[in-house]
C-alpha cells in the first residue's frame, strides 16, 4: 500500500517550453501532496504544499507563476514548470499524505528528472 | 525551528565493514518523528524507517540497526557487514505531530553518500 507515482520519469525539453508532472496516490486518497526540489549532491528541498481543491501554498522564493501547481482531485497533483530554463535542470519530486489520520506521514514519489536544453 | 544535521558529507568503506551514519535533530516539538531514507543513484527514495519521540528502543532490521538517544538527540543509522548494493545517499529526517500542534512537513538532513567498495 501507499505508493505514489509520477511521470513522466525523466523529461528533456527545450528553453521557454513548459512541461508538466504529474504525481498520484494509487491507493490511498491525498488531500495534501507536496513537491520537492532537489539539485544535484543536494538535499531535498519542499517548493510548496498542494490542497485538493485549493490554491498551493508555496515557499519563500518559489515563483508561484513559473511554477503551477494544480490539485484537482484527491490522488493527482500536477506541477508545471512555465517556460523551463537551463536553470530549471533539477530532480522533481512529489508526496502525499493519506487523508483520514492526522499524524500520517508522507510517502513519496520515485522522483522526475527534468532537463532543460 | 527545526533543524537536521548530518555531519558526514561523504563515507568510503570496503565491503563487509559496518559503518554508522549520524544524525542529530534540533526541535522544540515534544512529540515529533525521526526518519532514515536511502536515495540510490536511481534517485527515488527509500523510506527505511520511522521512529516517535516516546519510542526510544533501538530497532534492528537485518543488517539496518537505529540508535535512538533522545538524550543527545540523535537517531544514528548502523549497516552491518555492508554491501556494495548500500552504496546510496543517506537522508534523516524529523517532522512534528499534528496532533501535538507540530507540522508534518519533513525537516531533511543535507544527507550522507555512502560509498561501498567491493
Amino acid at each position: 500500500g501507499a505508493v505514489v507515482s509520477q511521470h513522466p520519469s525523466w523529461v528533456i525539453c527545450k528553453s521557454g517550453t513548459s512541461v508538466k508532472i504529474e504525481c498520484r496516490s494509487l491507493d490511498f486518497q491525498a488531500t495534501t501532496m507536496f513537491w520537492y526540489r532537489q539539485f544535484p549532491k543536494q538535499s531535498l528541498m519542499l517548493m510548496a504544499t498542494s490542497n485538493e481543491g485549493s490554491k498551493a501554498t508555496y515557499e519563500q522564493g518559489v515563483e508561484k507563476d513559473k511554477f503551477l501547481i494544480n490539485h484537482a482531485s484527491l490522488t493527482l497533483s500536477t506541477l508545471t514548470v512555465t517556460s523551463a530554463h537551463p536553470e530549471d535542470s533539477s530532480f522533481y519530486i512529489c508526496s502525499a499524505r493519506e487523508t483520514g489520520l492526522v499524524d500520517n506521514e508522507q510517502f513519496f514519489g520515485p522522483g522526475t528528472r527534468l532537463t532543460v536544453l | 525551528a527545526q533543524k537536521v544535521t548530518q555531519a558526514q558529507t561523504e563515507i568510503s568503506v570496503v565491503e563487509k565493514e559496518d559503518v554508522t551514519l549520524d544524525c542529530v535533530y534540533e526541535t522544540r516539538d515534544t512529540t515529533y518523528y525521526l526518519f532514515w531514507y536511502k536515495q540510490p543513484p536511481s534517485g527515488e527514495l527509500v523510506f527505511l524507517i520511522r521512529r516517535n519521540s516516546f519510542d526510544e528502543q533501538n530497532e534492528i532490521s537485518g543488517r539496518y540497526s537505529w540508535n535512538f538517544q533522545k538524550s543527545t538527540s540523535s537517531f544514528n543509522f548502523t549497516i552491518t557487514a555492508s554491501q556494495v548494493v548500500d552504496s546510496a545517499v543517506y537522508f534523516c529526517a524529523l517532522s512534528g505531530a499534528p496532533s501535538s500542534g507540530g507540522s508534518y512537513i519533513p525537516t531533511f538532513g543535507r544527507g550522507t553518500s555512502l560509498i561501498v567498495h567491493p
